[in-house]
């Protein structure tokens, strides 16, 4: 079946400006996942959806950053007034149920955002 | 708060070659241990995975022994091939933490035919 997928696969934008990165989840899975990868480094967390459970926004880095879910489908990050650190490569993972017994995240391909 | 600190990359080998790629983590409890691969051009894939001390996951060639000891998660792999270039990363994810993954920093690995 069709895995997560990520829009656009490369964005370019001015500092200052807003940008949208949208997520599309497998189907039927809950729990939603962003992560960041700044060049060389590992992935840092950002934000966790389950259901209709409260979001755990504890990993976003500012109040610039915020990210919605439509039930359980996609999900958008929002970015504003992008700075240059903001630059780097947006994952979306998704998963079943956590607590069931194989549940695992899956990756997408991820959102390159460069900031000029 | 939870970390995950990984061999520094680059790492080069040539085929056939013994692979290991260490990985220590720093957590409280008792999380779940994680291998993802990258390979060029393609999204983040997990590897292998092990759920409790003294468990073994093993994928591909590949092994890892949860380690609860020495806090460790090292990966192994007998003889290598080109194909398994690619950048490793090792996770840890505990369930009290709304399932987030704890990534460490990426080891890129190059074989060599």
């Amino acid at each position: 079946g069709a895995g997560v997928s990520q829009s656009p696969s490369n964005k370019v934008t001015e500092k200052g400006k807003d940008v949208e990165l949208r997520c599309d989840p497998i189907s039927g899975h809950t729990a939603l996942y962003w992560y960041r990868q700044r060049l060389g480094q590992g992935l840092e967390f950002l934000i966790y959806f389950q259901g209709n459970s409260a979001p755990d926004k504890s990993g976003l880095p500012s109040d610039r950053f915020s990210a919605e879910r439509t039930g359980e489908s996609v999900s958008t990050l929002t970015i504003q007034r992008t700075q240059q650190e903001d630059s780097a490569v947006y994952l979306c993972a998704s998963s079943t149920a956590p607590g069931q017994a194989t549940y695992e995240q899956y990756f997408g391909p991820g959102t390159r955002l460069t900031v000029t | 708060g939870d970390s995950v600190t990984q061999m520094e990359g680059p790492v080069t080998l040539s085929e056939e070659a013994f692979l290991t790629i260490n990985c220590t983590y720093t957590a409280t409890g008792y999380p779940s241990l994680f291998w993802y691969v990258q390979y060029p051009g393609e999204g983040l894939q997990l590897l292998l995975k092990a759920t409790k001390a003294d468990d073994k996951g093993s994928n591909k060639g590949f092994e890892a022994t949860y380690r609860k000891e020495t806090t460790s998660f090292h990966l192994e792999k007998g003889s290598d091939q080109v194909s398994d270039s690619a950048v490793y990363f090792c996770a840890l994810r505990r369930e009290t933490s709304g399932s987030r993954l704890t990534f460490g920093e990426g080891t890129q690995l190059t074989v060599n035919p």
